[in-house]
């Protein structure tokens, strides 16, 4: 596509409930990365991919975050068993290379979560 | 370890005024700097980066921004502002396997107004 797509743009879920959060990258790019930006805070690593091998996940904060990228292209950050502590907005990024060279991130618009 | 602070949360300046947007990094091994922007309801872009060589590297719309090893910091600055700059900026490091793993300041929100 012309740019990243992530959905939904906006997800209200209840405590204890569990979301999944897609990311679509540009058609062709290597990696993919997840970040998470609480309000007032710069993004922050989650995860990243290359192709369908998930390289780094020092960033999930614990074991109730997951991420899988099956075929190497669309992606999933799945949240279990949602607390308040994880509503912020959930951004995906991918970039043309495998992460060894200096490739610029194109982000998408995020996901906005929200856990009441 | 890495860390990025930016000195301010927010900076108002009228148009066609100089602004300059702190960043300062700290870093254990070599660095490869970024400043990405935001505009209201669309995701992050790239402004300006900076990887070897020359240490003042410009974007296309006017910003610089100088990497001063000496003091870890790495300011963006624009002599003139425009309405349209009005958004969040953020500085980023990254370094070690992979350069995708940014780390991020906790971004400066410019206001430009008329």
């Amino acid at each position: 596509g012309a740019g990243v797509s992530q959905s939904p743009r906006y997800k209200v879920t209840k405590r204890g409930q569990d979301v999944a959060l897609r990311c679509d990258p540009i058609s062709g790019h290597v990696s993919l990365y997840w970040y998470r930006q609480a309000l007032g805070q710069g993004p922050e690593f989650l995860t990243y991919f290359n192709y369908e091998a998930q390289q780094d996940k020092s960033g999930l904060p614990n074991d109730r975050f997951s991420a899988e990228r099956p075929e190497g292209s669309i992606s999933t950050l799945t949240i279990q068993r949602t607390e308040q502590r994880d509503s912020a907005m959930y951004r995906c990024a991918s970039s043309l290379s495998g992460g060894s060279s200096i490739e610029k991130l194109f982000f998408g618009s995020g996901t906005q979560l929200s856990v009441l | 370890a890495q860390s990025v602070t930016q000195l301010d949360s927010q900076v108002p300046v009228f148009e066609e005024a100089p602004v300059e947007l702190r960043c300062n990094y700290s870093s254990s091994v070599s660095v490869y700097l970024f400043w990405y922007v935001q505009y209201p309801n669309q995701g992050l872009q790239l402004l300006l980066k900076y990887l070897s060589g020359s240490t003042l590297v410009k974007s296309i719309n006017g910003f610089e921004a100088e990497f001063n090893k000496s003091q870890t910091s790495f300011h963006l600055r624009k002599p003139s502002v425009h309405i349209s700059d009005t958004a969040e900026y953020f500085c980023a490091v990254s370094g070690g396997t992979s350069y995708g793993k940014l780390t991020f300041g906790q971004g400066t929100i410019l206001t430009v107004h008329p």
